[in-house]
Formats: structure tokens, sequence, C-alpha cells
């Protein structure tokens, strides 16, 4: 089964730092997403791309957090000036065009263990 | 906007039972999907069922099920035959056609006792 992917598994940072998070969602697929988890708590939504733009956006996505997808394949998250508080777990996240009524699911990838020191 | 609600923080169930998971929800998209995510201690997400607010029967996978009650707002996972490798967090999530972003609720830690 195709795969969404990403890397790195695990990044740690100094606070202030910049990061940038990689994913590559399944070819065919046009709906990509950030999400994170704090401690294997609840998964927050962060963004959600579509046609090469932010289609919307949590309260948590403030001016630090920006997504971009450069080069048709690549889909970043990156964080401006990491706070203690970005420690989390990273999700990408994409899915297929509607088929009619049937809402597609998602498919994850395995995540970016983000720490900040 | 959408909002998933699980109650349930932690549950526990014997081997070999079934157990069920609430989930409820609140939306204004009229056309809507529900879904149920495992995430084992490894941390991946892996997808278990859908129901679409429009499918007329209750949707089932393997030893998954959705009990689904539309007037009530609630998607409810039971799992028979519990394994102890079900031990896992379990995550509700939905999606609508028009705000088509996925949200999810706070999950329920299902255990299972040997």
């Amino acid at each position: 089964e195709p795969e969404v992917t990403q890397t790195p598994s695990h990044q740690v940072t100094q606070m202030g730092q910049e990061v940038i998070l990689r994913c590559v969602p399944i070819s065919n697929h046009l709906y990509f997403y950030w999400y994170r988890q704090i401690l294997g708590q609840k998964v927050e939504f962060l963004v959600s791309f579509y046609n090469n733009e932010i289609s919307e956006k949590s309260e948590i996505f403030d001016d630090q957090f920006s997504v971009e997808r450069p080069d048709g394949s690549n889909f970043t998250l990156k964080i401006r000036s990491t706070k203690l508080e970005d420690s989390a777990m990273y999700f990408c996240a994409s899915s297929e065009a509607f088929q009619g009524s049937k809402i597609e699911k998602l498919f994850f990838g395995s995540g970016t263990q983000l720490s900040v020191l | 906007a959408q909002k998933i609600t699980q109650t349930q923080p932690g549950m526990f169930v014997q081997e070999k039972e079934a157990v069920t998971l609430d989930c409820t929800y609140d939306t204004s998209d009229p056309s809507y999907g529900l879904f149920w995510y495992k995430q084992p201690s490894s941390g991946e997400m892996i997808f278990l069922i859908y129901q679409g607010s429009y499918d007329q029967q209750n949707a089932t996978e393997g030893r998954y099920s959705l009990n689904f009650q539309k007037a009530r707002k609630s998607a409810n996972l039971v799992i028979s035959a519990s394994q102890l490798g079900d031990s896992a967090m379990y995550f509700c999530a939905m999606r609508g056609y028009n705000n088509n972003d996925m949200r999810f609720g706070a999950g329920t830690r299902l255990t299972v006792k040997p």
C-alpha cells in the first residue's frame, strides 16, 4: 500500500532555531495536512493545504509556522523560531479527492518527534 | 465548526470479550464521514473503519463495527473478541464534505487484560 513518508523521524533543536519537517505525500493525493500530538495526547489539527494554498489553519498555526509544497512531491512544515512548547510528534497526512459522496480517509505518516531544548 | 467528544479516557476489557468505545460529534456540514484510528505504543496512526453520514447500514471491518446513530450524533466503535494486540489509543475523527479538515476526539486508551 502507498505510504506517506516523513523525515526525519527524530529532530532535536535548540530553542529559537528554525526547523523544517519534511513529508512526501502519496503521489495522487490532493489534500495535505499537518497535525501535532503532545506526549500521546490529543491529535491537534494545524493546517490543511489544497490546490497550492492553505485551505484552513488552527489557532496553533501562528506566524511562526509556514507550509510549502516546493516541488510537487514534498510538503514541508517550517517552524521559524522554536519554543519549548513546540516539542511534540508532528504528523503529515494526505488524502485523495472525494469520489462522489464518499469522504476519503487520511493516510498518516509515521511522524517526526521534535524535541526543543 | 466540528466537535468530537470521547468521554472515556481509559477502558479495560478482558481478552476475548467485546468492548464499546464511545464517540459523539457535532457538525453543521450536512454530509460528513466518521472515522476511527488506532494508535499503538509505536505511535503510528492506523485507519480502522469509516462511516458516511448517508450510509444506510452500520460499517463493519472484521472485528470492528461502528454503531452509528445519526439522530443522537454518536458513532461508537465496537471491538469484538478483544485481543492483547488491541491495547492502544483509539481516536474518533470526523471530516466534512464542505469543511474537509479531519478533526479528532481526545482519544480512549484501551487496555486488554489477559
